[in-house]
């Protein structure tokens, strides 16, 4: 059984570009979230995705923005990046029940 | 709203000695509680949950937690650490939509 694999590791953006990261989700699962993780502190839910529909969103502008496709894996993206964007993107997929999400190992964005 | 507030941000501990990590929520609606753990560079796993039952949760690792309607925590417990415990936990909750909210993390520092 394959876990939940994020790509790139890290990345170094510059103030005003776009990012896409990506997530691939665990075998089975049809819903992936995504949090953002500052330095220092807990994730924050961005939004989740449940089927190819976004299923949710947290307190976060429209410049981040999501994508699921059809396997299930999923892609955030940022656009104007800001410098308040630096921070560790989490993935985590569920089947959809039983609340337990299994996390990715995050991508770390540096926007400089 | 509902929240989490994790009361210590950091607990040092000598190796062999017993832990307690705290967790306090707010919630007007009935909750699902968890405890999740952070290595060094690594993404979230899931140490424990609470979903309903019994009030005391065994997880992974030797880790414990007591779900306390009245006192509105979830505190986490382990008779004695090890080196390896030597990681950030988050608490968090979970109230039957499609966020999970995270609280800020307590870094617990297992000393030989």
């Amino acid at each position: 059984e394959t876990g939940v694999t994020q790509s790139p590791t890290h990345l170094i953006k510059t103030r005003g570009q776009q990012v896409t990261l990506r997530c691939s989700s665990q075998s089975g699962h049809n819903t992936v979230s995504w949090y953002q993780q500052a330095l220092g502190q807990g994730p924050q839910f961005i939004f989740q995705y449940y089927r190819e529909e976004e299923n949710g969103r947290g307190n976060f502008p429209p410049r981040f923005s999501g994508l699921q496709f059809p396997n299930y894996s999923s892609e955030l993206n940022v656009n104007a990046l800001e410098l308040d964007d630096s921070a560790l993107y989490l993935c985590a997929s569920s089947d959809g029940t039983g609340y337990e999400q299994y996390f990715g190992p995050g991508t770390r964005l540096t926007v400089t | 709203a509902q929240s989490v507030t994790q009361l210590d941000s950091q607990v040092p501990v000598f190796e062999e000695a017993p832990v307690e990590l705290r967790c306090n929520y707010s919630s007007s609606v009935s909750v699902y509680l968890f405890w999740y753990v952070q290595y060094p560079n690594q993404g979230l796993q899931l140490l424990l949950k609470y979903l309903s039952g019994s009030t005391l949760v065994k997880g992974i690792n030797g880790f414990e937690a007591e779900f306390n309607k009245s006192q509105t925590s979830f505190h986490l417990r382990k008779p004695s650490v090890h080196i390896s415990d030597t990681a950030e936990y988050f608490c968090a909750l979970d109230t039957g939509g499609f966020k999970t909210i995270f609280g800020a993390g307590t870094r617990l520092f297992v000393k030989a």
